[in-house]
């Protein structure tokens, strides 16, 4: 069935440094749907990022990330980390033709130190 | 104002106690969901609805049940708690299009 394998467990960054948060996902669909989901302490996760179309960037709040279907791969980058990036991290896979269910990694949380 | 929100915010629970817990959204989003989230499993699936009058098993929906009496509520219930059932629980909303949007969590302490 679909899946995803993202980074896990705590990743700790110094303020300035760049982003890297790697997914991969398996799918028996041609046209994947990707998401990244963004999750600041004591609150709930929101939609960071997402995407439909092989090869193509898309950005949001200083976040990029480009759907690659030759490598099954949906990182999210961000060039310069900050503080405020201190949050946990899920990417998700849309489960086509089952309702609209997503398929979420097991998360990784950044925390970005000055 | 708030989308989706969830009632109770906090509960606990003693062993073998009913809870349940509930979900409004004003999305006027067909599709719902019920997740858990442990820290080491992230977000995992419970219980989803296509409408009003349908749901439909998650990943883990032993010990749950849920109901969508109307397009805007959607509840989970846990007929005998146990403290293994203890989490925060987000409820969620979505389109065709994959992005939900997602309530403010219970947190849920069975004791």
């Amino acid at each position: 069935g679909d899946s995803v394998t993202q980074t896990e467990g705590l990743v700790t960054l110094t303020e300035g440094l760049p982003v890297m948060l790697n997914c991969t996902y398996q799918t028996i669909y041609s046209n994947p749907f990707l998401f990244w989901y963004v999750q600041h302490l004591n609150e709930s996760p929101r939609l960071l990022l997402k995407s439909f179309t092989d090869n193509k960037r898309t950005e949001h709040q200083g976040f990029h990330a480009t759907l690659h279907k030759s490598s099954s791969s949906f990182h999210l980058q961000k060039s310069s980390a900050q503080l405020s990036d201190s949050a946990l991290y899920y990417c998700a896979l849309l489960q086509q033709g089952t309702g609209s269910k997503l398929s979420f990694g097991k998360g990784a949380k950044l925390t970005v130190s000055p | 104002e708030a989308a989706v929100t969830q009632s109770p915010r906090n509960k606990v629970a003693v062993t073998g106690g009913k809870v349940t817990l509930s979900c409004n959204q004003t999305n006027n989003h067909n599709n719902m969901y019920w997740y858990r989230q442990d820290t080491g499993h992230g977000l995992r699936l419970i219980h989803y609805s296509y409408g009003a009058g349908s749901t439909e098993k998650g990943d883990i929906p032993d010990g749950y049940k849920a109901s969508r009496p109307s397009q805007e509520n959607f509840s989970l219930i846990l007929e005998l708690a146990t403290p293994s059932q203890t989490s925060v629980y987000f409820c969620a909303s979505g389109g065709t299009g994959g992005e939900q949007f997602f309530g403010p969590g219970t947190r849920l302490t069975v004791l």
